[in-house]
């Protein structure tokens, strides 16, 4: 079956450091990127929806210029916490579709970021 | 905007159980439906999804869900649960005709099965 494979699984960072997470598909070719946030005994939230090739659409409330996402290739995509705090410490997980949403979706595994 | 309402948050049974897990959504139109599994440490992994057709679904590991149009619910249930089935478990709603193609989850529902 389809599947995602997010790295790294954790990461710990100092303030103000960026910290880049990747999302590949493997065996297929992901048209559609989608990034989630979930705080603890919490839903996921989504954080933006990335197209290959166009710019992300971020949901209402997220900083554009905080997570940033590539989605350069049918295969990858990167979301970037620039400047990390540590209410950026979260988990992170990136879901993948091949198309409409009938092809369903696939997800990550999950980063679990701690900011210090 | 859609919205997804899961009403247990925590729910504890006992090996050989019957489980019912309330899912109800907010929008009107015509919706995908899906419920994931959350093993612990693990990503999330599907169950089960209805897109159309007969609203009874049955998933993987003995799992089925019921679309109930009318109550706008996508209750999830297992006859007889397992230690295994230990987890945490997401409803979630993805509205066709907005064109939006994210998933809206609802908050999750710990099960805890005791042996």
């Amino acid at each position: 079956g389809a599947v995602v494979s997010q790295h790294p699984s954790w990461v710990i960072c100092k303030s103000g450091t960026s910290v880049k997470i990747e999302c590949r598909s493997l065996d297929f070719q992901a048209t559609t990127m989608f990034w989630y946030r979930q705080f603890p005994k919490q839903s996921l939230m989504l954080m933006a929806t990335s197209n290959e090739g166009s710019k992300a659409t971020y949901e209402q409330g997220v900083e554009k210029d905080k997570f940033l996402i590539n989605h350069a290739s049918l295969t990858l995509s990167t979301l970037t916490v620039t400047s990390a705090h540590p209410e950026d410490s979260s988990f992170y997980i990136c879901s993948a579709s091949q198309g409409n949403t009938n092809y369903g979706y696939t997800f990550g595994s999950g980063t679990r970021l701690t900011v210090v | 905007a859609q919205s997804v309402s899961q009403h247990n948050h925590h729910v504890i049974l006992s090996e050989a159980a019957s489980l019912e897990l309330g899912c109800n959504y907010s929008y009107g139109g015509t919706v995908n439906l899906f419920w994931y599994v959350q093993y612990p440490g693990q990503h999330l992994q599907l169950l089960l999804k209805y897109f159309s057709g007969d609203p009874l679904v049955k998933g993987i590991k003995g799992f089925e869900a019921e679309f109930i149009k009318s109550k706008f619910s996508f209750n999830l249930r297992k006859p007889s649960v397992q230690w295994s089935d230990t987890a945490e478990y997401f409803c979630a709603v993805n509205a066709k005709s907005t064109g939006r193609r994210a998933l809206t989850f609802g908050s999750g529902t710990r099960l805890q099965v005791q042996p």
